[in-house]
């Protein structure tokens, strides 16, 4: 069983366009994280989310916009898509101040 | 959180031990060291942490020294596997503080 899945793996898209990234939790954990790795290879933290609620939101476009249906589920909607968003998306888990447990990413390449 | 440094970059022959250094000497005392590690391509993955005593897993071991400003993480018999970018952070619990991830240091374990 996967603990933090993501999905899809792959995502390549055209300027302008709008995806979604989804991410599913199994492990039932209260908080959930988005990460973005970019082509130097740091990881930044997006968003922080706990029981569906947003605790932390660093400086992202507002084009970023997470939305947690559920404490298992966080998603990733990208309006607008830029070249510069082009980079690994990864979601992450935990408990409150416990380590966090990752998933495999997601690959977004904006042509 | 308090600044972490470690080397850019380490070697290390297959079969030895890895030895990844960590300064923190700026860490306070409700400080936790943590590292994990981000093997090419996938997430995050934890590997330890700890407060003042060394603390061993089947991963590794975590040795922080006395006054606390720095440690090692000591991966026993390094393998082809092991080969990866290994990130020690210092992080203080309150509540849901996500991870802020710094350059880390690049092993390569080497046949």
């Amino acid at each position: 069983d996967t603990a933090v899945s993501q999905t899809p793996k792959y995502l390549v898209t055209q300027m302008g366009n709008d995806k979604s990234i989804k991410c599913e939790q199994n492990l039932g954990h209260d908080t959930m994280y988005w990460y973005k790795q970019d082509s130097k290879k740091f990881l930044k933290i997006m968003f922080s989310y706990n029981n569906k609620e947003l605790i932390i939101n660093e400086t992202v476009p507002n084009r970023f916009s997470p939305k947690s249906p559920d404490k298992a589920h966080l998603n990733l909607h990208i309006n607008s898509l830029e070249l510069g968003d082009s980079a690994v998306y990864f979601c992450a888990s935990s408990q409150p101040d416990r380590e966090a447990f990752f998933g495999q990413g997601t690959r977004l390449t904006v042509v | 959180d308090a600044k972490t440094t470690q080397p850019p970059s380490m070697d290390c022959a297959e079969g030895r031990a890895a030895n990844l250094p960590c300064n923190h000497s700026t860490i306070s005392g409700n400080e936790y060291v943590y590292w994990y590690r981000q093997i090419h391509s996938q997430g995050p993955q934890y590997i330890i942490h700890g407060l003042k005593n060394n603390e061993t897993n089947e991963m590794a071991s975590l040795i922080i020294t006395e006054d606390r400003k720095s440690s090692t993480l000591i991966l026993p018999h390094a393998t082809l596997r092991d080969t990866a970018v290994y990130y020690c952070i210092a992080m203080g619990f309150s509540g849901n503080t996500p991870l802020v991830f710094g350059k880390g240091t690049r092993l390569s374990v080497i046949a």
